[in-house]
């Protein structure tokens, strides 16, 4: 089984300034994958960005990048320059491979504030 | 990414009636399909996976006689909550999954109210 804890139920960052969200995960499989996605208030999930258990670098899309630091089993997400419509909950995600692909269990989530 | 659409957007019900809700990936085909549930200020919850021509696979806790999946083709699975009743009420989001899994794709949720 897969666990994720997302330890921060809110977090506030002011404008263009950077912001860490914090995620960890706990899980027997050797391969996973490890998901962030944005959830607004109109409630659809938008994927953000993808880390492999085995990929050597951290994974980077636009203004967020994944600080995957496998030996402590934590996977934060890092959002650059914040933006006022980046005030969203956020969900960290693991999905094992094998044959169940794609299914996810997420973790609590963190409501991200952005003030002006 | 891809497109996953769900239909309603948003249902109100009587309670003991039956609501289906479908899921469709618009320009790929979904090999898995899954469905998830989410109340308020909550995580999301995986109920089912479906694969397209076979019986899906409940979480445990999850009633497969009252949240009953079909995934007929490889862009379209529906769920359909039988007898809804108020605890029901809930939103119902659904994702696809093409052949490598670090691709998934949700569909904007349906939100079921149950008078």
């Amino acid at each position: 089984a897969q666990k994720i804890t997302q330890t921060q139920p809110g977090m506030f960052v002011q404008e263009k300034e950077a912001v860490t969200l914090d995620c960890t995960y706990d899980t027997s499989d050797p391969s996973y994958g490890l998901f962030w996605y944005k959830q607004p208030s109109s409630g659809e999930m938008i994927f953000l960005i993808y880390q492999g258990s085995y990929d050597q670098q951290n994974a980077t899309e636009g203004r967020y990048s994944l600080n995957f630091q496998k030996a402590r089993k934590s996977a934060n997400l890092v959002i650059s320059a914040s933006q006022l419509g980046d005030s969203a909950m956020y969900f960290c995600a693991i999905g094992a491979g094998g044959t169940s692909y794609g299914k996810l269990t997420f973790g609590q989530g963190t409501i991200l504030t952005v003030h002006p | 990414g891809a497109v996953v659409s769900q239909h309603p957007s948003w249902v109100i019900c009587k309670s003991g009636t039956s609501v289906k809700i479908e899921c469709r990936s618009l320009d790929f085909q979904a090999t898995t399909m899954f469905w998830y549930r989410q109340f308020p200020k909550q995580s999301l919850m995986l109920m089912a996976t479906s694969n397209e021509g076979s019986k899906a696979t409940y979480e445990q806790g999850v009633e497969k006689d009252k949240f009953l999946i079909n995934h007929a083709s490889l862009t379209l699975s529906t769920l359909t909550v039988t007898s809804a009743h108020p605890e029901d009420s809930s939103f119902y989001i659904c994702s696809a999954s093409g052949d490598s899994y670090n691709e998934q794709f949700f569909g904007p949720g349906t939100r079921l109210t149950v008078l």
